[in-house]
């Protein structure tokens, strides 16, 4: 069975800075995708980025990008120039390729942006 | 993307009463449906997988009795929570697959279930 795993239940970042979240996975499969959640207050689950398994080349959007570890096992997320409204829960997940559709998430890491 | 909604967003319903929480797919039609828990900080758990036209799968430890799954057509699926505990108290989404692609994937927005 696949798990997913982030080891910092909380950061916390300065605006306008940097800040990178962990997140480690297991899975005995090849063909996979990995994605980044964010969970504001409202609750409203929203996706912040996806990375196919097969792509070396590490996938950004905007501020986030990602450094997938395929070797490793690792998929962190690094937001940069944080913003008030970056300050989030932030999930990790992870689907198996195939047109899989289990998505398998993290413990969550929640994100507080100091002003 | 897809525009999924839930209702209610939130329900206060008393102890051993029946809650139903719909899900729809407004813009798209949804081959497959998971229903998933959040306790307050912690992350989603799956319920359930539920397919148009079939019985849902439900997750080991949850109990089918209690969280009827319909998924009535592509765009509708409901969560009844029958004799409704505190302990039932959560935050309840949906999620809608919509097709193959890995994002292809839409969460509503979420009920919030209280049981006094």
């Amino acid at each position: 069975a696949q798990t997913v795993t982030q080891s910092q239940p909380e950061m916390s970042v300065q605006e306008a800075e940097t800040v990178t979240l962990s997140c480690t996975y297991d899975t005995s499969e090849s063909d996979y995708y990995l994605f980044w959640y964010k969970q504001p207050p409202s609750r409203q689950m929203i996706l912040v980025i996806r990375q196919e398994a097969y792509k070396q080349q590490n996938a950004t959007e905007n501020r986030f990008s990602v450094n997938f570890q395929k070797a490793a096992k690792s998929f962190s997320l690094k937001i940069s120039d944080s913003q008030l409204g970056d300050a989030a829960m932030y999930f990790c997940a992870y689907r198996r390729g195939n047109a899989g559709n289990m998505l398998t998430f993290g413990g969550g890491t929640r994100l507080m942006v100091k002003p | 993307g897809a525009v999924v909604s839930q209702h209610p967003s939130w329900v206060i319903c008393k102890s051993g009463t029946s809650v139903k929480i719909e899900c729809r797919s407004l813009d798209f039609q949804a081959t497959t449906m998971f229903w998933y828990r959040q306790f307050p900080k912690q992350s989603l758990m799956l319920m359930a997988t539920s397919n148009e036209g079939s019985k849902a799968t439900y997750e080991q430890g949850v109990e089918k009795d209690k969280f009827l799954i319909n998924h009535a057509s592509l765009t509708l699926s409901t969560l009844t929570v029958t004799s409704a505990h505190p302990e039932d108290s959560s935050f309840y989404i949906c999620r809608l697959k919509g097709g193959l692609e890995a994002h292809e994937q839409y969460f509503g927005p979420g009920t919030r279930l209280t049981v006094t």
